[in-house]
């Protein structure tokens, strides 16, 4: 499995803009990034998956450089409600899932 | 549709008894998995059921574990003998597909259940 790094804790504050950047230097040709939400007492969210360039959705953004070796999950316009700790995977046909100790993200008022 | 449902939420148990974590994956989906989070560490791989059948379960840390998954609906982990350093949050996942290629919702998680052994 491909190893990741993420800064452990940011900090934000509401309405501003999110970036957390994965390093994943290893990564192998198959493997797809995948990242996950955990909030407090619950367990983690899918939030977004991307191979390559950019991948978006309602919740968030994915930025793959094309050597694949970081990925950045951008969160638009973040409220309080986002604090959460945010996990980057990396993984290809594989079921068991690698989290790291993922990023704490707070945002405060 | 109804979530990955966990139960009970929170056990607090003494060391030596008998605990019985549920989980209620979504209907249909027949990939179940557990997965565990001890104290100061990473949330850890345990198992994965397709249907009613274990197809790895290489991350369970001992046979004081045992994980079950009747007619390939809900699933049941018990700790028999609970030890202390079981201690920790209990995930239970499902999806159709099996692999980080899972569509656009991957894996849905419960909230899991806290045990704690004193």
């Amino acid at each position: 499995l491909a190893k990741t790094t993420q800064p452990i804790s940011m900090d934000s504050y509401e309405g501003q803009e999110v970036n957390i950047t994965c390093s994943h230097n290893n990564i192998a040709t198959n493997d797809y990034i995948t990242w996950y939400q955990q909030f407090p007492s619950q367990g983690p969210r899918f939030i977004i998956q991307g191979y390559k360039t950019k991948v978006t959705n309602e919740v968030a953004s994915l930025f793959i450089p094309a050597d694949r070796k970081s990925s950045t999950l951008s969160l638009p316009r973040v409220s309080l409600s986002d604090t959460a700790v945010y996990y980057c995977l990396v993984g290809d046909n594989d079921y068991k899932l690698s989290f790291g100790a993922g990023t704490t993200v707070t945002v405060r008022a | 549709e109804a979530g990955v449902t966990q139960f009970p939420s929170h056990s607090v148990i003494e060391k030596g008894q008998t605990v019985t974590l549920r989980c209620d994956p979504i209907s249909g989906h027949d990939n179940l998995y557990w997965y565990r989070r001890v104290m100061g560490k990473e949330i850890k791989f345990l198992l994965h059921f397709v249907k009613e059948s274990k197809q790895d379960e290489s991350g369970m840390p001992n046979n004081r574990f045992l994980a079950e998954r009747t007619g390939g609906t809900y699933s049941t982990l018990k700790v028999q003998p609970a030890e202390l350093e079981d201690s920790g949050v209990y995930f239970c996942a499902s999806s159709q597909e099996y692999a980080h290629t899972a569509g656009d919702y991957g894996y849905t998680f419960g909230s899991g259940t806290r045990l704690t052994v004193v």
